[in-house]
C-alpha cells in the first residue's frame, strides 16, 4: 500500500447519486488503473490512465468515468450509482503498462450502493 | 472474461505442510503474476515468470510455467499462519496491449 492511498475508504450511498472515489500516488508511476474487486469474478478492469488526462476503458467501463489531472491524481466518477456497482474498488499503479512490470495496489474502497 | 482460472478455489493445511496452487489460461501470453491479497488489503507482487522460463524461486516460493499446457503452479514452501490469503495469478496476454487480466483466486488458510 505504499506511497497510494484511496478515498474514501468506506462509502453507503443511494441508487442514483453521483459517486467520485479518488486514488492519490506519491510514487510517480505514469499508469494508473481502477479495479473492482467482487465474489466470484475476481478483479475487472474499469479504466486505465497512461499519463495525464489520457485514460481508456477497460472489461467492465460502462456507468464509470475517470478523469486525471495531476500525475499523481486519478479520479473514478459513478455518475448515477446503482447496485451492481456496489463492490470494492482498488486503485493501481506501475512504471509502465505491461505484464512485464508489477503493479502496486492500494488499499481500496469498499462502496455499498442501497 | 476471465484468462486465469486457479485451482483450487479454496485449501487448508496445516502450519508446515507446502501448498500449491494452480493457475491455467487460455491464450498465449507475454508473462505470468502471482499475487496475494490478505483479507481487507489490496493485492501485493510475489513473483513474475516470462513465457520464456520454466521455473522461478524467490524465498519459499517456486513458481512453474508450462506454455504447452498454458498453465502455472505456485508452490509455498512450509507454510506459515502468516500465509493464510487468497493468492492470484495475473496473465499479460498477447495482443491485449500488456493490460493485466486476473483469475478469481485460490483462497489459502494455514491452521497454526
Amino acid at each position: 500500500d505504499a506511497g497510494i492511498t484511496q478515498s474514501p475508504r468506506h462509502k453507503v450511498t443511494e441508487t442514483g447519486t453521483p459517486v467520485t472515489l479518488r486514488c492519490h500516488q506519491t510514487e510517480n508511476h505514469r499508469y494508473m488503473y481502477w479495479y473492482r474487486q467482487d465474489p466470484g469474478h475476481g478483479l475487472r478492469l474499469i479504466h486505465y490512465s497512461y499519463g495525464v488526462k489520457d485514460t481508456d476503458k477497460g472489461e467492465v467501463s460502462d456507468g464509470y468515468s475517470v478523469s486525471r489531472s495531476k500525475t499523481e491524481d486519478f479520479l473514478l466518477t459513478l455518475e448515477s450509482a446503482t447496485s451492481s456497482q456496489t463492490s470494492v474498488y482498488f486503485c493501481a499503479i506501475s512504471e509502465s503498462l505491461g505484464g512485464g512490470e508489477t503493479q502496486y495496489f492500494g488499499p481500496g474502497t469498499r462502496l455499498l450502493v442501497l | 472474461s476471465q484468462q486465469g482460472e486457479e485451482d483450487p478455489q479454496a485449501l487448508s493445511i496445516q502450519e508446515g505442510e507446502n501448498a500449491t496452487m494452480n493457475c491455467s489460461y487460455k491464450t498465449s501470453i507475454n508473462n505470468l503474476q502471482w499475487y496475494r491479497q490478505n483479507s481487507g488489503r489490496g493485492l501485493v507482487h510475489l513473483i513474475l515468470i516470462r513465457s520464456n522460463e520454466r521455473e522461478k524461486h524467490s524465498g519459499r516460493l517456486r513458481v512453474t510455467l508450462d506454455t504447452s499446457k498454458k498453465s502455472s503452479s505456485l508452490l509455498i514452501t512450509a507454510s506459515r499462519a502468516a500465509d493464510t490469503a487468497s493468492y492470484f495469478c495475473a496473465t499479460d496476454a498477447r495482443g491485449n496491449t500488456g493490460k493485466l487480466i486476473f483469475g478469481q483466486g485460490t483462497t489459502l488458510q494455514v491452521k497454526p
